[in-house]
């Protein structure tokens, strides 16, 4: 198993490019996450699917979409990227959201907007 | 807001020792509470947890206290090695995950 893979690993976008980060997950995972880590900060939730079909926002949605593809995708796409997103995104799944809930971490795609 | 925190920011440890890492939360609605390990360039990956009906649980070389009373959490890793440098989250749970902003944790040798 692959476990939770991010695709692509590193991009650079100029301010108002779009682009779309893809994610996976061959775990039979209901539930699956977006998240950013910038330097001093833990990782903040962007959006989540609990399941197949719903998607719900985080903790800092703006700028942000998301489709839930099927039970094993999950993307997160910038409309019109800005500097202020620059950042490291991880995409995390689960069995499902609630409690004790532990979360499985792609390795992450690193994010620059010029 | 609630939020979850870490005491200290950089943790140096001589290699062979213990590490205590502490994490303070403020939600006392958590009921499931966390530590992720973050090497360098690689997404986080899941330590221990706890739920809050236990104040203690042990693993491999790890162990999560957990006091209720003043809202404190703690790693401790026995015999430090050289792989164990990384970040240390510390996480709270009711609904969902809320991440602290980490400890990095250097190993002297």
């Amino acid at each position: 198993n692959a476990g939770v893979t991010q695709t692509p690993k590193f991009q650079v976008l100029k301010t108002g490019q779009s682009m779309t980060l893809q994610c996976a997950q061959d775990m039979n995972h209901n539930s699956m996450y977006w998240y950013r880590q910038d330097p001093g900060m833990g990782l903040r939730l962007i959006y989540y699917s609990a399941s197949e079909g719903t998607t719900d926002k985080g903790e800092v949605p703006n700028g942000y979409n998301v489709s839930r593809l099927n039970k094993r995708e999950f993307s997160l796409r910038l409309e019109s990227a800005a500097p202020s997103q620059t950042s490291v995104y991880f995409c995390a799944s689960s069995p499902q959201t609630g409690v004790h809930n532990e979360q499985f971490f792609g390795p992450g795609t690193r994010l620059t907007v010029l | 807001g609630e939020s979850v925190g870490l005491h200290l920011p950089t943790l140096s440890v001589q290699e062979g020792d213990n590490s205590i890492i502490n994490c303070a939360y403020s939600n006392s609605a958590s009921d499931y509470f966390i530590w992720y390990k973050q090497e360098s360039g690689k997404g986080p990956q899941f330590i221990i947890d706890i739920r809050s009906n236990m104040d203690k649980r042990q693993g491999q070389r790890v162990t999560v206290l957990l006091n209720k009373t003043v809202k404190h959490l703690s790693l401790q890793i026995a015999a430090t090695q050289p792989g164990d440098s990384a970040v240390y989250f510390c996480a709270e749970s009711d609904d969902k995950i809320i991440f602290g902003k980490g400890t990095r944790l250097h190993i002297l040798p």
